[in-house]
């Protein structure tokens, strides 16, 4: 699966919107964005995925890049229980059978009130 | 709530003890997982299994020895662990198709292990 790089860490003002940029240059065609979040001490929250169209659901919008060597998540309006670490991970949609995600160290998104 | 249950959620153990973790899925999924998570570090996969079958073993020591009796239960037998050994530990389930496509994973809480 292709790395992927992001910030150590975030702040966000409460009400603003939280835009949280990852870089997967080296993703393949066959392969998804993935976001996640872990709130202290919690399993890891799904969010949302893509793989080349802009994406929204209840908690966020995707927004990937036409070459897609980037993505950027979008909290539209941040609470102070979005804080959290955020997992941008790569994954390979059709591998054959159930893979194991590779998490990175994400970036630690702080809402301030 | 996703779905996904652990017990314990916080364990302490011995380094001569023996216990499991348990985990299971109420979401009709095909596919589970062991995840460890250490202070201060990533998520670090630990075991897949995939319609029962053990599919991945990620270099884990023989003191952790997984089990997975049917698709919705997951065990972890724990013994003679090493103080290092302390984390969170994770399951999660997905649902992986015919084809091989696999879809979002959950997770559950975690059981959080001391061992002494």
């Amino acid at each position: 699966d292709a790395k992927t790089t992001q910030p150590t860490s975030m702040d966000c003002a409460e009400g603003r919107a939280a835009n949280l940029p990852c870089n997967h240059s080296t993703i393949s065609g066959n392969e998804y964005v993935y976001w996640y979040r872990q709130i202290h001490s919690q399993g890891p929250q799904y969010i949302i995925h893509g793989l080349k169209n802009n994406e929204t659901n209840e908690m966020a919008s995707l927004i990937i890049t036409e070459d897609r060597k980037s993505s950027t998540l979008i909290l539209p309006h941040a609470t102070l229980r979005d804080t959290a670490v955020y997992y941008c991970i790569v994954l390979k949609y059709s591998g054959g059978g159930a893979d194991g995600l590779t998490f990175g160290k994400g970036t630690h998104l702080i809402i301030q009130p | 709530e996703t779905g996904v249950t652990q017990t314990p959620r916080h364990l302490v153990m011995g380094m001569t003890n023996k216990k499991s973790l348990k985990c299971e899925q109420h979401l009709g999924h095909n596919a589970m997982y062991w995840y460890k998570q250490s202070a201060k570090k990533p998520l670090e996969l630990m075991f897949v299994y995939n319609f029962k079958e053990q599919t991945e073993n990620n270099s884990v020591p023989s003191r952790f020895s997984p089990e997975c009796p049917n698709s919705s239960h997951l065990f972890l037998h724990l013994h003679t662990l090493q103080p290092e050994d302390s984390a969170l530990y994770l399951c999660a389930s997905s649902q992986v198709g015919l084809a091989g496509g696999q879809e979002t994973q959950y997770f559950g809480p975690g059981t959080r292990l001391l061992v002494l």
